[in-house]
């Protein structure tokens, strides 16, 4: 167990929808990630948050946001989606200290399908 | 932007033998390179990691080597158990850009 959690652990939903994922860092994380895993895309970063504010931004699509809250919990927002986003997606949080490659611990992601 | 290359894609290792996979990165200031194991329906959970300021670093029965000249680093399972299969994921990073990008992702099956 990472101590990264993630919720909820399914989702299904039809196209043109909006979704919501969460995601609790571990105790003390202060940075969080967001990563989509498909099968033709592998492990794709999409966006880091730390102490509420956007950091580094990677493949993200604009109908996609995310946030991160002052309690440092984060949420990713899906909207209008399409057939290709059911995937997994997954958050990982770091300590979030700027001058130290940190690990990265992942939670157990969020299975995503959109019919 | 970095590129990470990871073969095999499809690993098969006869339990009790070793198991290698290997990494290539594009990026010359990539300096930290974790590898994650996935299982089925799991998240990816990080087994060893390592810096570049080193060459290897061994946990048990798993070791990673760099070779910071070729841009190669690879994980090396020894004495291999069932318990081992899973999908392997070596990724690259560099300071300033907390950005991980992973490589593609080798299947590991030990056949008991």
């Amino acid at each position: 167990d990472s101590g990264v959690t993630q919720t909820p652990k399914h989702l299904i939903t039809a196209t043109g929808q909006r979704v919501t994922l969460r995601c609790s860092p571990r105790s003390g994380d202060l940075s969080v990630y967001w990563y989509q895993q498909s099968l033709d895309q592998g492990l794709q970063f999409l966006i880091q948050y730390y102490n509420g504010e956007e950091r580094a931004k990677g493949n993200i699509l604009e109908r996609f946001s995310a946030q991160q809250f002052p309690d440092l919990h984060s949420e990713l927002n899906l909207s209008s989606l399409e057939l290709g986003d059911s995937a997994l997606y997954f958050c990982a949080s770091s300590l979030g200290l700027a001058d130290l490659q940190e690990t990265q611990y992942f939670g157990p992601g969020t299975r995503l399908l959109v019919l | 932007g970095e590129n990470v290359e990871q073969h095999p894609s499809t690993l098969s290792v006869q339990e009790g033998d070793s198991a290698v996979i290997k990494c290539t990165y594009s990026d010359s200031a990539s300096n930290y390179f974790p590898w994650y194991k996935q299982e089925l329906g799991k998240g990816p959970q990080l087994i060893i990691d390592i810096r570049s300021n080193v060459g290897e670093k061994k946990d048990q029965r798993i070791a990673v080597t760099l070779n910071k000249t070729a841009k190669h680093f690879s994980l090396h399972i020894t004495e291999t158990q069932p318990e081992d299969s899973a999908v392997y994921f070596c990724a690259a990073l560099y300071f300033g850009n907390e950005k991980l990008t992973f490589g593609t992702g080798t299947r590991l099956t030990i056949i008991p």
